[in-house]
């Protein structure tokens, strides 16, 4: 269950706020992603990275900022959000190009508020 | 792009029932599906999958079944156990806007076995 880790695991933030969220995996991974889980939209891609570069930003808001340093580390910069924004955030990450090996795996998630 | 679509949305079962999960695809060159299992506030975790060049896969009392032809698959779920209680979520691989890969994750079904 350590394979990928996420910080904080709760956060509540004013919508004048800006904070960031951080996804670490200790898999050797070079795919990395962040997900935005809520009741309406389950399991919803936000952006994907590949080998430290973005190869997906599903008409995400420009207020949600992907930062990618290197292949073991993901984060999402939040300013400005809205309470609609509330939601669970999950990074994962998987081996990049797929073949043998191309699972997805998941951090724990961040359970974001907006007041 | 990909869509998946996935049936039911709720599903109620006895203890030792079976249960099915049906899924849909739309795109024809997608040929890897995931299947994913959440429990209440944990992270998703892959429980199967299947390659396009298999059409049945099994793992002790859970079984998946692709029809390429018809562009769907389904979870089949033997001697259900309170255990078996989550939400499962179906995938299919397609490519993202930059040429890399991603998965397309279904809604998501809540299971509840009965005891």
């Amino acid at each position: 269950e350590t394979g990928v880790t996420q910080t904080p695991r709760h956060l509540v933030m004013g919508m004048t706020n800006k904070k960031s969220l951080k996804c670490e995996q200790h898999l050797g991974h070079n795919a990395m992603y962040w997900y935005k889980q809520s009741a309406k939209k389950p399991l919803e891609l936000m952006f994907v990275y590949n080998f430290k570069e973005q190869t997906e930003n599903n008409s995400v808001p420009s207020r949600f900022s992907p930062e990618c340093p290197n292949s073991s580390h993901l984060f999402l910069h939040l300013h400005t959000l809205q309470p609609e924004d509330s939601a669970l955030y999950l990074c994962a990450s998987s081996q990049a190009p797929s073949g043998v090996s191309d699972t997805q795996y998941f951090g724990p998630g961040t359970r974001l508020t907006v007041l | 792009g990909e869509n998946v679509e996935q049936h039911p949305s709720t599903l109620s079962v006895q203890e030792g029932d079976s249960a099915v999960i049906k899924c849909t695809y739309s795109d024809s060159a997608s040929n890897y599906f995931p299947w994913y299992k959440q429990e209440l506030g944990k992270r998703p975790q892959l429980i199967i999958d299947i390659r396009s060049n298999v059409g049945e896969k099994k793992d002790q009392r859970i079984a998946v079944t692709l029809n390429k032809t018809a562009k769907h698959f389904s979870l089949h779920i033997t001697e259900t156990q309170p255990e078996d209680s989550a939400v499962y979520f179906c995938a299919a691989r397609a490519i993202t806007q930059g040429g890399s890969e991603k998965l397309v994750f279904g809604k998501g079904t809540k299971l509840t076995v009965n005891p």
